[in-house]
C-alpha cells in the first residue's frame, strides 16, 4: 500500500510559470521527502523536510509541510524546460526512516 | 564512488529463470536499501541492510526474493523461478546510516518474458 498520494498527477505548464504539487499522507511521520524522477530511472533527492519544519527552501523549490492536515507542498518556481519530470513524495514507512514509502507521483511537463 | 550504480541496466530472463541483479553503493555508505519500481507506480520498498546484515526484509513479497550484502558494500539481489508481474525496474539506494538521506542509483529495467 502507498502512503503518500500527489496531486494532481499530470501537469503541464509554460517555461516562467510555478508548479505546485501537493502530496498527502496518512499516518505519523518523521519527515517528509521530495525526489525528482527523469525518464522512469534515478531518483534525485531534492529536499527533506522534518516533522516540525513548516517550510523550507533550496533553490527554486519551496517546500511546506502541515502536520495537522498530514499534508506536504512543493513549489518550484520560474520553471524550466528541464524541470520536466515525475516528482515524488515519500514519507518514513517506519520509526527509524529506514524505508521510504512513496506515492505515485505527479508528472510534469514544461514546455518551451 | 561517485554514485550508487547498478547492474546490469538491463536484463530480459525468461519465465521460470534465476536472476542476479548488483548494486555498488556510495563509498562508506552503511545503510543499504532496494526497491521496486512498476509502471506508473512509485517505488516500493523491499529491503533494507545495515552493514552485513538485512534489518528489514518486510517489503519482500515471497521467498522467491532474497538479497545479500556479505562485505558490507556490494549487494545482490535475486530472484528464484521469475514470474511475469516481476517484471519492474529495481532501484537501489545507499544512505550514510540508517534515516538519512537514500542517494539512488539508476535502477536495472528487469523484464520477464
Amino acid at each position: 500500500s502507498q502512503q503518500g498520494e500527489e496531486d494532481p498527477q499530470a501537469l503541464s505548464i509554460q517555461e516562467g510559470e510555478n508548479a505546485t504539487m501537493n502530496c498527502s499522507y496518512k499516518t505519523s511521520i518523521n519527515n517528509l521527502q521530495w525526489y525528482r524522477q527523469n525518464s522512469g530511472r534515478g531518483l534525485v533527492h531534492l529536499i527533506l523536510i522534518r516533522s516540525n519544519e513548516r517550510e523550507k527552501h533550496s533553490g527554486r523549490l519551496r517546500v511546506t509541510l502541515d502536520t495537522s492536515k498530514k499534508s506536504s507542498s512543493l513549489l518550484i518556481t520560474a520553471s524550466r524546460a528541464a524541470d520536466t519530470a515525475s516528482y515524488f513524495c515519500a514519507t518514513d514507512l517506519n520509526q527509524a526512516g529506514t524505508a521510504l514509502i512513496f506515492g505515485k507521483g505527479t508528472t510534469l511537463s514544461v514546455s518551451s | 564512488g561517485a554514485g550508487v550504480s547498478q547492474t546490469p541496466s538491463n536484463k530480459v530472463t525468461e519465465k521460470g529463470k534465476y536472476v542476479e541483479l548488483r548494486c555498488d553503493p556510495i563509498s562508506g555508505h552503511t545503510a543499504l536499501y532496494w526497491y521496486r519500481q512498476s509502471l506508473g507506480q512509485g517505488p516500493e520498498f523491499l529491503i533494507y541492510f545495515q552493514g552485513t546484515g538485512a534489518a528489514d526484509d518486510s517489503g519482500l513479497p515471497n521467498d522467491r526474493f532474497f538479497a545479500v550484502r556479505p562485505e558490507g558494500s556490494v549487494s545482490t539481489l535475486k530472484i528464484q523461478r521469475t514470474e511475469r508481474g516481476d517484471s519492474a525496474v529495481y532501484l537501489c539506494a545507499s544512505s550514510l546510516f540508517g534515516g538519512s538521506e537514500q542517494y539512488f542509483g539508476p535502477g536495472t529495467r528487469l523484464t520477464v518474458t
